[in-house]
C-alpha cells in the first residue's frame, strides 16, 4: 500500500540549533510532495513543493527539503530554529494510484517544540 | 485577495441539529475540498469536488453532504449533527486535482472553523 510517514510525531530542538523534520512515502512513481505548516488556531500554509524539477527544494522562513528517489524520503530541514517555527508541520504526497481518495496523502504531523 | 474564507468561525450545536459551513475561494480554483482534523489523527477527507457540479466521497463522508453550483462555493452540510464530529474543519482549494494523476497544485487552506456537538 502506498503511504506517507512521517517518522516523529514530536521534534524538540534548542533555538538557533539546526531542526530536521523527516518524511518517508511509498510510491512507484515520483510524486508531487509539499511541506505545510499549520500554527496554533490557524489553517496549513504551503512551506514548499517539489514537482520534479530541482532535488533540493527552498520554501519560505528558511526551510528547504530535498527530495531523494533512492530514499523515498523529503526531510524538511532549517539552518537555524526560531521561535516563531514552533507549530505543527504536515507532510503531503501526492500519489499516482493509492493513498487518499483525490490522491493527496498526508501525513499524521509531526510538532514541532523550540526551547529557548 | 481574500482566499479561502471560511464561517463560521466557531459554532456550537446540540445532537440533532442540522447546520452548514461555508466556504467560497476568489482564486477560481478548479479543486475544492473539506477536511476534518482531530488530535493525533491529521487531517482527514470528508468530500471534494474537481469542479463545478462534480462532488465525491472522501475517507469519512458518513453525516455529511456537500454540493457544488458555482466554483467558488463549496459548503458542507451536517445533516444530524453528533458529539462524534465534534472537530474542526477545514476548506481548501487548488487550481487543479486530478485524483491518479499523480500531481497537484498546491492547497490553499481556510482558517478553519471549531464546531463542537453537545
Amino acid at each position: 500500500a502506498q503511504s506517507v510517514t512521517q517518522l516523529d510525531s514530536h521534534v524538540s530542538v534548542s533555538e538557533g540549533t539546526p531542526v530536521l523534520l523527516r518524511c518517508n512515502y511509498s510510491s512507484s512513481y515520483s510524486p508531487s510532495l509539499f511541506w505545510y505548516v499549520q500554527h496554533p488556531n490557524k489553517g496549513l500554509q504551503l512551506l514548499l513543493k517539489y514537482t520534479s524539477a530541482a532535488t533540493l527544494v527552498k520554501g519560505i522562513n528558511g526551510f528547504e527539503a530535498e527530495f531523494k528517489k533512492s530514499e523515498t524520503s523529503f526531510h524538511l530541514t532549517k539552518p537555524s530554529a526560531h521561535m516563531s517555527d514552533a507549530a505543527e508541520y504536515f507532510c503531503v504526497v501526492t500519489l499516482y494510484s493509492g493513498g487518499g481518495a483525490d490522491g493527496l496523502t498526508f501525513g499524521k504531523g509531526t510538532h514541532l517544540i523550540i526551547q529557548p | 485577495n481574500a482566499g479561502v474564507t471560511q464561517t463560521p468561525k466557531f459554532q456550537v450545536l446540540k445532537t440533532g441539529q442540522s447546520m452548514t459551513l461555508q466556504c467560497a475561494q476568489d482564486m477560481n480554483h478548479e479543486y475544492m475540498s473539506w477536511y476534518r482534523q482531530d488530535p493525533g489523527m491529521g487531517l482527514r477527507l470528508i468530500h471534494y469536488s474537481v469542479g463545478a457540479g462534480i462532488t465525491d466521497q472522501g475517507e469519512v463522508p458518513n453525516g455529511y453532504n456537500v454540493s457544488r453550483s458555482t466554483t467558488e462555493d463549496f459548503p458542507l452540510r451536517l445533516l444530524s449533527a453528533a458529539p462524534s464530529q465534534t472537530s474542526v474543519y477545514f476548506c481548501a482549494s487548488s487550481r487543479n486535482n486530478i485524483p491518479g494523476q499523480g500531481a497537484s497544485s498546491p492547497l490553499h487552506f481556510g482558517n478553519g472553523t471549531r464546531l463542537t456537538v453537545t
